[in-house]
C-alpha cells in the first residue's frame, strides 16, 4: 500500500523555523517526484515546492522562495521541508504528495500554526 | 502564469442529480495536464480525473472529464450523498509548475 506520511508540524512564533518530514512506504520512492502542498484554514490548495526523483532538481512557490528548502534522502525514503522566517500566513496544513504532471497520492497532513 | 478560475462557488443538489463543475484557464492548456481532486471534510485531498478525461483508479464512473483548450468539465452523473466536497481542478505548466483553482463545494440537499 501506497503511504506517505508527514510529521513535524506544531505552533512556531513568527520568524521560527521548523523542519517537516515526509517519509514514504510501499512504492519505489527513488522514481517519483515528491511535492509539498499546503491548505490554509478554511482555504484551497497551494502548491508549495517539489524535489524530482534524485534531488537534482527542485522548485518553489514564489511566497517561500528563499525561506523553504526541500531535500530527500533515498536512505530513509523521506522528503523534508525546512522552513525558516515563517510567518502568520504560513499557517496551514501541509501535504506531500507525489507526481510529475499530477499527484496520485496524497498524506493525512500536518498543521503548522505560526503565531505568537 | 496560468490562472484557473472555477465556477461555481457552490453547487446544491439532490441525490440522483447531475453535477457539472466548469474550470477555465486564463490561456490554452493542453489536457495532457489538466487534473481533477475531491476533498471531503477533514480529509486529505484524492486524484479523482488526470489527462483531463482519465478516471484514476478505484474511481466510479459516475465522475467524468471532459474539455480542452481553456475550458473543462467535472461531470458527477448522478450524485450520491458521499459526493460532498470540494472539488479542485489543478494544472501543470511552467512557472509555477502546479496551479489549482479555488474549488467548487458541492453540497448534498
Amino acid at each position: 500500500e501506497v503511504q506517505l506520511v508527514e510529521s513535524g508540524g506544531g505552533l512556531v512564533q513568527p520568524g521560527g523555523s521548523l523542519r517537516l518530514s515526509c517519509a514514504a512506504s510501499g512504492f519505489t520512492f527513488n522514481t517519483y517526484w515528491i511535492h509539498w502542498v499546503r491548505q490554509a484554514p478554511g482555504k484551497g490548495l497551494v502548491w508549495v515546492s517539489h524535489v524530482n526523483s534524485d534531488g537534482s532538481s527542485t522548485s518553489y512557490a514564489d511566497s517561500v522562495k528563499g525561506r523553504f528548502t526541500i531535500s530527500r534522502d533515498t536512505a530513509k525514503n523521506t522528503v523534508f521541508l525546512q522552513m525558516s522566517s515563517l510567518r502568520p500566513e504560513d499557517t496551514a496544513i501541509y501535504y506531500c504528495t507525489r507526481g510529475v504532471n499530477y499527484f496520485d497520492a496524497w498524506g493525512q497532513g500536518t498543521l503548522v500554526t505560526v503565531s505568537s | 502564469e496560468i490562472v484557473l478560475t472555477q465556477s461555481p462557488g457552490t453547487l446544491s443538489l439532490s441525490p440522483g442529480e447531475r453535477a457539472t463543475l466548469s474550470c477555465r484557464a486564463s490561456q490554452s492548456v493542453s489536457s495532457s495536464f489538466l487534473a481533477w481532486y475531491q476533498q471531503k471534510p477533514g480529509q486529505a485531498p484524492r486524484l479523482l480525473i488526470f489527462a483531463a478525461s482519465t478516471r484514476a483508479t478505484g474511481i466510479p464512473d459516475r465522475f467524468s472529464g471532459s474539455g480542452s483548450g481553456t475550458d473543462f468539465t467535472l461531470t458527477i452523473s448522478r450524485l450520491e450523498p458521499e459526493d460532498l466536497a470540494v472539488y479542485y481542478c489543478q494544472h501543470y505548466g511552467s512557472s509555477p509548475g502546479w496551479t489549482f483553482g479555488q474549488g467548487t463545494k458541492v453540497e448534498i440537499k
